[in-house]
């Protein structure tokens, strides 16, 4: 199957400070990678696309200077909260596109808990 | 603005009985549909994907898919206390190579 990983599992950090997460496919190469946020009891929000070598794509709404995102490799993708406050704290999630013949499916990482206090 | 539909139940099911979820789309050139899984507190995880018209099944799974009413189910068969999770249904659109379009999710759980 396709393995998708994060890195951290979980964060705790104080208001202010950044937050950088990491998502990587393991044993398959993604040209696209999606990053989700989800809030407790609330059904999941695609916050923006990224896709290997250009800029992401944001969805509307999110601030793209707060969540940066930089998919450097066919393998890593990397969402950074900066000037995280209490209001960011949410479960943040990452999918990663793989593609195999007429196939085309996002499987999805474990996802990082980040608490801002 | 397209859409994917489901009931948020939850959904309560006797062990042992057939699960049967539902979600309707609206993009009615919509070509792929999944099923994810989602545990509390956990992420999504796929359990199906279908494409074409009909029934396609995997162990005690089966996805079933009608273009024509655009609808798709998925019938869960000797439903298993493990199998209370939620249960998101999501659609590519027509014009999309690669986003989904995601249902809010059903709460399914299975009664002992």
């Amino acid at each position: 199957g396709a393995v998708v990983s994060q890195h951290p599992s979980w964060v705790i950090c104080k208001s202010g400070t950044s937050v950088k997460i990491e998502c990587r496919s393991l044993d398959f190469q993604a040209t696209t990678m999606f990053w989700y946020r989800q809030f407790p009891k609330q059904s999941l929000m695609l916050m923006a696309t990224s896709n290997e070598g250009s800029k992401a794509t944001y969805e509307q709404g999110v601030e793209k200077d707060k969540f940066l995102i930089n998919h450097a490799s066919l393998t890593l993708s990397t969402l950074t909260v900066t000037s995280a406050h209490p209001e960011d704290s949410s479960f943040y999630i990452c999918s990663a596109r793989r593609r195999e013949g007429a196939t085309d499916t996002q499987y999805f990482g474990p996802g990082t808990r980040l608490t801002v206090l | 603005q397209k859409e994917v539909e489901q009931n948020s139940g939850p959904l309560s099911v006797p062990e042992g009985a057939i699960a049967s979820l539902n979600c309707t789309y609206s993009d009615r050139v919509s070509q792929s549909f999944f099923w994810y899984r989602q545990y509390s507190g956990k992420s999504p995880e796929l359990i199906m994907s279908i494409y074409s018209n009909g029934d396609k099944e995997d162990g005690r799974f089966t996805a079933q898919l009608n273009k024509a009413s655009q609808y798709v189910s998925l019938l869960i068969r000797d439903s298993q206390p493990s199998d209370s999770a939620t249960y998101l249904c999501a659609s590519r659109p027509g014009d999309s190579n690669y986003q989904l379009i995601w249902g809010a999710g059903t709460k399914l759980i299975i009664k002992p």
